[in-house]
């Protein structure tokens, strides 16, 4: 089955500088999507590339997708604190029938005031 | 922004008892997702719901869980016989748009099982 693997792991940057994430997954896809999760809450949706995009912008995040090294990135530039949180890629297979999203191991963010 | 429900949010049940996770209200929707998180480990697919039927299920989802729509509006999902191992994080989620396949995730039930 496939699997998304984030890196790094774990990021710590100060408040102000900008932050990338790494997303790597096997499969073909339909989109690719970045969700957000604070601790021990809920997922929050928060940007969609399709598969024929190649970047996307909705306001300080920015989202490539490069679908010949089937990989993506978020970059989240100006954080702050509020920023800090996990965040998760989660994909869309090709062919899939039913719309299931396939996730990612997750970045922690943690931003510095 | 659409929002979706979940109760209760914190479950704890000893080994062994059935526990029933709720999504609710929800309405004219079709598409309807389980995923679970254990804790510190990633978010895994367990079940897709549409017009009242299973469409998916993941290898997690043994004959120990089943979902259900018993009113037209709240999602449940049931485990029968808890493991310690079910311990985690449920979410139930929505499809707003199968074109775009946006979920929409509720905040989620956190079940301990003791």
């Amino acid at each position: 089955s496939q699997q998304g693997e984030e890196d790094p792991q774990a990021l710590s940057i100060q408040e102000g500088e900008n932050a990338t994430m790494n997303c790597s997954y096997k499969t073909s896809i339909n989109n690719l999507q970045w969700y957000r999760q604070n601790s021990g809450r809920g997922l929050v949706h928060l940007i969609l590339i399709r598969s024929n995009e190649r970047e996307k912008h909705s306001g300080r995040l920015r989202v490539t997708l490069d679908t010949s090294k089937k990989s993506s990135s978020l970059l989240i530039t100006a954080s702050r604190a509020a920023d800090t949180a996990s965040y998760f890629c989660a994909t869309d297979p090709w062919g899939g029938a039913t719309n299931k999203l396939i996730f990612g191991t997750g970045t922690l963010l943690a931003v510095q005031p | 922004e659409p929002e979706v429900t979940q109760t209760p949010s914190h479950q704890v049940t000893q080994m062994g008892q059935e526990v029933i996770l709720r999504c609710v209200p929800i309405s004219n929707h079709l598409y309807f997702y389980w995923y679970r998180q254990i804790l510190g480990q990633k978010v895994e697919f367990l079940v897709s719901f549409y017009n009242n039927e299973i469409s998916e299920k993941s290898e997690i989802f043994d004959d120990q869980f089943s979902v259900e729509r018993p009113d037209g509006s709240n999602f449940t999902l049931k485990i029968r016989s808890t493991k310690l191992e079910d311990s985690a994080m449920y979410f139930c989620a929505r499809l707003q748009n199968r074109e775009r396949n946006e979920q929409f995730f509720g905040p989620g039930t956190r079940l301990t099982v003791l």
